[in-house]
């Protein structure tokens, strides 16, 4: 198994560009989360999924849009960038959480460093 | 206000030394409590999972969570060169949003 991977690994904008970031998951996890971290701030939570055609906001979604048309991916857009989205992006999956307390894993990609000029 | 707070170090210790590594958290919600390891330009990888308070063993780490106090620590025994890495402490209320602290860039020197 692949685990979760995400497409591509490096990228390099200017300002006003949009493009996507793709995650893929092999592990059939219903959820799925987008993260940047930056130094100092930690990860901190863009958009997550909690299965197919949903989505939601988390801490940090303005100047971000996201997709989860199939269960395996989630795809993370950036319409017009900005120097600000400077960072690194993580995406995690992770099972239903059907039985609470025993256990729990969140699974995340290598990244994927993106800078914007 | 972050939700958590942590202290980015970095903290230097000589091989063999017992670690602390410590959280704060404001939200009395939370009740599942991460820790986990990140070695440079990787992605995180989960090292301990408590629920609720209490203490939980694995090999040379130990959890904590103090929910009255709203702190977690992380204690790593015999601590190794090799983990040498940046931990973070992430908590969620209901699974479905995780609050991660900036993580503490741990030098376990030989």
């Amino acid at each position: 198994n692949a685990g979760v991977t995400q497409t591509p690994k490096f990228r390099v904008l200017k300002t006003g560009q949009s493009m996507t970031l793709l995650c893929a998951q092999d592990m059939n996890h219903e959820y799925m989360y987008w993260y940047r971290q930056d130094p100092g701030m930690g990860l901190r939570l863009i958009h997550y999924s909690v299965g197919e055609g949903t989505t939601a906001k988390g801490e940090v979604p303005d100047g971000y849009n996201v997709s989860r048309l199939k269960k395996q991916n989630f795809l993370l857009g950036l319409e017009s960038a900005a120097p600000s989205q400077t960072s690194v992006y993580f995406c995690a999956s992770s099972w239903v959480p059907r039985v609470v307390g025993p256990y729990y894993e969140q699974y995340f990609g290598p990244g994927t460093r993106l800078t914007v000029t | 206000q972050k939700e958590v707070e942590q202290d980015p170090g970095p903290l230097s210790v000589p091989e063999g030394a017992i670690v602390s590594l410590n959280c704060t958290y404001s939200n009395s919600a939370f009740q599942y409590f991460m820790w986990y390891r990140q070695y440079s330009r990787k992605g995180p990888e989960l090292l301990m999972y408590t629920y609720s308070s209490g203490n939980k063993e694995d090999g040379r780490f130990t959890a904590q969570v103090d929910k009255s106090s709203k702190y977690i620590s992380l204690f790593i025994r015999d601590s190794q060169p090799s983990d040498s890495a940046t931990y973070l402490c992430a908590m969620s209320a209901y699974f479905n949003k995780f609050y991660f602290g900036s993580g503490t860039k741990l030098n376990v020197k030989p």
